[in-house]
């Protein structure tokens, strides 16, 4: 049982090009969400989904698109990487609303 | 608007009790989470409380008063692997599921 994988884990970019940012869970969880971290800033939603072909946004939806084609995956795709994108991101599923979710890894990206 | 506010840092002895505030205003309320943050590890989920009062769980317990907007978790016998970040997470708004986070409280234990 692997839980939620998130790859890859550290990633550097360079300003302006595009990457997809891969969550796959196992658990047949139907709300999947991702989340950036930022140094005092604690953890803040991007998008979400409450179930496959469900998605919506969160708190800092600019600049990245996601879609839910499947229970099992959520990929996070940044258009067009800019600096302020720098950040440590994490990808996260619950069965439901109300139990607590489950966290990957994380994804380490760097913007020059 | 949401808000979730914890003090940002806390330091305490090895073998005391500390206690982590958190104050949440939120268009709704679907329960509160805590959650552990190990420096450059993923959140690990520490408790959850829906309805007021006290669940205790080992060495870590929570609090929470609806009516006050307010919760705590209260950590006993403190041992150096409890240095860590604590995030207090509403499930607020409109939507179920969706967890509203604090900027969470950076707890220093010292021998």
């Amino acid at each position: 049982n692997a839980g939620v994988t998130q790859t890859p884990k550290f990633q550097v970019l360079k300003t302006g090009q595009s990457m997809t940012l891969q969550c796959a869970q196992d658990m047949n969880h139907e709300y999947m969400s991702w989340y950036r971290q930022d140094p005092g800033m604690g953890l803040r939603l991007i998008h979400y989904s409450v179930g496959a072909g469900i998605t919506d946004q969160g708190e800092v939806p600019n600049g990245y698109n996601v879609s839910r084609s499947t229970t099992e995956d959520f990929p996070l795709r940044l258009l067009s990487a800019a600096p302020s994108q720098t950040s440590v991101y994490f990808c996260a599923s619950s069965p439901q609303g109300r139990v607590p979710q489950h966290f990957g890894d994380g994804t380490r990206l760097s913007i020059l | 608007g949401q808000n979730i506010d914890q003090p940002t840092e806390m330091t305490a002895t090895e073998g005391a009790i500390v206690q982590i505030n958190c104050t949440y205003q939120t268009s709704g309320f679907n329960g509160l989470f805590w959650y552990q943050q190990h420096a450059g590890e993923a959140p690990t989920f520490l408790s959850y409380n829906v309805l007021d009062g006290l669940e205790e769980k080992g060495r870590f317990s929570s609090f929470l008063s609806r009516s006050k907007g307010y919760s705590y978790l209260l950590l006993k016998e403190l041992q150096m692997k409890d240095s860590a970040s604590y995030l207090c997470a509403v499930n607020g708004g409109s939507t179920l599921g969706r967890l509203y986070f604090g900027r969470g409280t950076q707890l220093t234990v010292w021998p």
